[in-house]
């Protein structure tokens, strides 16, 4: 049982648009602290897609983009492509801890 | 460029201990705000953050696995090493290593990940 939740699958066609949204409590997202998107594609390690909410390091495209309200965030993937195909993670802070979300497999039709 | 890579077992027996070790490369682990996390992934399950070291040597465990695990440091050496006592098949996982990043809570990049087994 994550201290985040994420639905545990998404979908959407090419070019289509899709969010995945991470719900959290008033100890970790709703206090105030940022929320980290990763994508992991098969077989490899995450890489960090999005930071500080709705930041995005250098190479990732503008296709990707985060938001944050009260105690959740959400993810949103417009243009959608095959590549896009993988999993997504949330990560924030709560207690001085480190969490993740259960992670949304994304498929692209 | 910053680079981690895991080393360790691939396997290990039920009620041993786990050592693994962080070999980083492109910045220091002394760097004021940074430090660098254990995360594991069972096979086809989710992220689960373990542990991890500042700069300045302070530690923070997994609430769950506190009582399991140690992580120190060698800056000298550029390594991170974790160890996680009794194992059981239920932490077969890939383990990875990630650099926190010092504007925030967040890790990039991560290490390749190593798998290991717990199996008699």
């Amino acid at each position: 049982q994550s201290v985040l939740t994420q639905p545990p699958s998404v979908s959407g066609a090419p070019g289509q648009r899709v969010t995945i949204s991470c719900t959290g409590s008033s100890s970790n997202i709703g206090a105030g602290y940022d929320v980290h998107w990763y994508q992991q594609l098969p077989g490899t390690a995450p890489k960090l897609l999005i930071y500080g909410n709705s930041n995005r390091p250098s190479g990732v495209p503008d296709r990707f983009s985060g938001s944050k309200s009260g105690t959740s965030a959400s993810l949103a993937i417009t243009g959608l492509q095959a590549e896009d195909e993988a999993d997504y993670y949330c990560q924030s802070y709560d207690s001085s801890l480190s969490v993740f979300g259960g992670g949304t497999k994304l498929t692209v039709l | 460029q910053v680079t981690l890579k895991e080393s360790g077992p691939v396997l290990v027996k039920p009620t041993e201990t786990l050592t693994l070790t962080c070999t980083v490369s492109g910045f220091s682990l002394s760097n004021a705000r940074m430090g660098v996390s254990w995360i594991r992934q069972p096979p086809g399950k989710a992220l689960e953050w373990l542990a991890h070291i500042f700069s300045n040597d302070e530690k923070s465990y997994s609430t769950s696995l506190k009582s399991r695990l140690t992580i120190s440091k060698d800056t000298s050496k550029s390594q991170v090493v974790l160890t996680m006592t009794n194992m059981d098949p239920v932490d077969t996982a890939t383990y990875y290593c990630a650099r926190k990043r010092a504007s925030g809570w967040y890790f990039d990049p991560w290490g390749q990940g190593t798998l290991v087994t717990v199996s008699s």
